[in-house]
């Protein structure tokens, strides 16, 4: 079946602006990761989720950044009032039971504050 | 707090040749895991190793996980050009349920 989708692809905000992230897990997967890559970087852990439940959101670096995922499948990473920091590839991944196991990565979004 | 540290950062070889890039980390891990990163691409992953002392291989790339479970090898034999990309390995945040900590990658050129 398909893997996981993120959407869009690439988006440009101006600083200041919300941006809204959007995650489709592959179907029945338990287990939901958001990730930040810096260029050059390994990913940054963000949130987890387990179905509809966050489980550990200690990686959001600011009260700007907030995931949810209210079905337990598709999940969206919102940033308010973004800022230059912002910038970087928004990784999504799921895995079919929960933490530890292997994970699905999508292709990411870039985003680029400017 | 808890940190993963890859070495090389960088590694360029001629094809043919042997790779070896090494994790270690600043805490005892449960588990550790291995992805690779093709250049524009998301993370792929490769493997898991659970056990202390655990070795396992695929094809032309052995996996190794120390006996103290803090470090683990990947070792490639024979480079091809198809193997260009970053190697990440990772382990989990302790006294988190889902935070994987990676480590910064060794990015892997192979000259043809």
């Amino acid at each position: 079946g398909a893997g996981v989708s993120q959407s869009p692809r690439y988006k440009v905000a101006k600083r200041g602006q919300d941006v809204a992230l959007r995650c489709d897990p592959i179907s029945g997967h338990v287990s939901l990761f958001w990730y930040q890559q810096a260029l050059g970087q390994g990913p940054e852990f963000l949130t987890y989720f387990q179905n509809e439940a966050q489980l550990d959101k200690s990686g959001l670096p600011s009260d700007r950044f907030f995931a949810e995922r209210p079905e337990g499948s598709v999940s969206t990473l919102k940033i308010q009032r973004t800022q230059q920091e912002d910038s970087a590839v928004y990784l999504c991944a799921s895995s079919p039971v929960a933490a530890w196991t292997e994970a699905f990565f999508g292709q990411g979004t870039r985003l680029t504050v400017v | 707090g808890q940190q993963v540290m890859q070495i090389p950062q960088y590694q360029h070889v001629q094809e043919g040749e042997d790779f070896t890039t090494y994790c270690n980390s600043s805490t005892t891990l449960s588990n550790i895991q291995w992805y690779k990163q093709r250049p524009g691409g998301h993370p792929v992953f490769l493997i898991q190793l659970v056990k202390s002392g655990e070795v396992k291989k695929q094809k032309r790339l052995t996996f190794q996980f120390g006996e103290a479970k803090k470090n683990s090898s990947l070792h490639i034999t024979a480079t091809q050009t198809t193997d260009v990309g970053t190697y990440f390995c990772a382990g989990p945040a302790g006294g988190s349920q889902g935070n994987l900590i990676f480590g910064k990658g060794t990015k892997l050129s192979v000259k043809p």
